[in-house]
């Protein structure tokens, strides 16, 4: 059974600040990694999947990367509405998430 | 555009099952290469995938929760539908369902619906 750790938990951050989040897998994955944004009350939306590719819709200012074990999300300027909790996810696996919080 | 709509109880006894129904809109359930899914997500936790459905009734379920869940679909009702018995104060979440693309991602995702199990 895959694990997906995922770190930081919390990230304070300023608004046009760049966001890493990372997303570490217990065993090498096929590159199927995704990522979700979700906001407070609100279902996941996808944002990232084969590990780079986004979503449609999906602003440029978020992007993924990674292979192996190792997967990162990237949000290079992050905007107001970026502040919310971000999952990864690979088959049925999720990761436990990582909130970006307003510094 | 691709729309899922979940239904069904808020409240749920202990001991009872937990029946919910996911309406979808914008795509039959029917055609291939989907993998409609049901999901949780605890109080201020993570995701948890519960299993899902192909068009063609073939099942995958979570095997922690394997014994309890039934997924079942109606293509002529554009519907699935999840069945969850013997419900515990642990199975209080929101229940969301949500599309499996043809790749390894989930892409649709219903609005979800809080079930809660109390007496």
């Amino acid at each position: 059974e895959i694990v997906l750790t995922q770190s930081p938990a919390t990230l304070s951050l300023s608004p046009g600040e760049r966001a890493t989040l990372s997303c570490k897998a217990s065993q090498t994955l096929s590159r199927h990694l995704a990522w979700y944004q979700q906001k407070p009350a609100q279902a996941p939306r996808l944002l990232i999947y084969d590990a780079s590719s986004r979503a449609t819709g999906i602003p440029a200012r978020f992007s993924g990367s990674g292979s192996g074990t190792d997967f990162t999300l990237t949000i290079s300027s992050l905007e107001p509405e970026d502040f919310a909790v971000y999952f990864c996810q690979e088959g049925v696996t999720f990761g436990g998430g990582t909130k970006v919080e307003i510094k | 555009q691709v729309q899922l709509q979940e239904s069904g109880p808020g409240l749920v006894k202990p001991s009872q099952t937990l029946s919910l129904t996911c309406t979808v809109s914008g795509v039959s359930i029917s055609r291939g290469n989907h993998y409609w899914s049901w999901i949780r997500q605890h109080p201020e936790k993570g995701l948890e995938w519960i299993g899902y459905i192909y068009y063609s009734g073939s099942t995958y379920y979570n095997p922690s929760l394997k014994s309890r869940v039934i997924i079942s679909i109606d293509t002529s009702e554009n519907q699935f539908s999840l069945n969850l018995s013997s419900m515990t104060a642990a199975d209080t979440a929101v229940y969301y369902c949500a599309r499996r693309g043809s790749g390894n991602h989930f892409d649709f995702w219903g609005r979800g619906t809080l079930v809660t199990v109390s007496s």
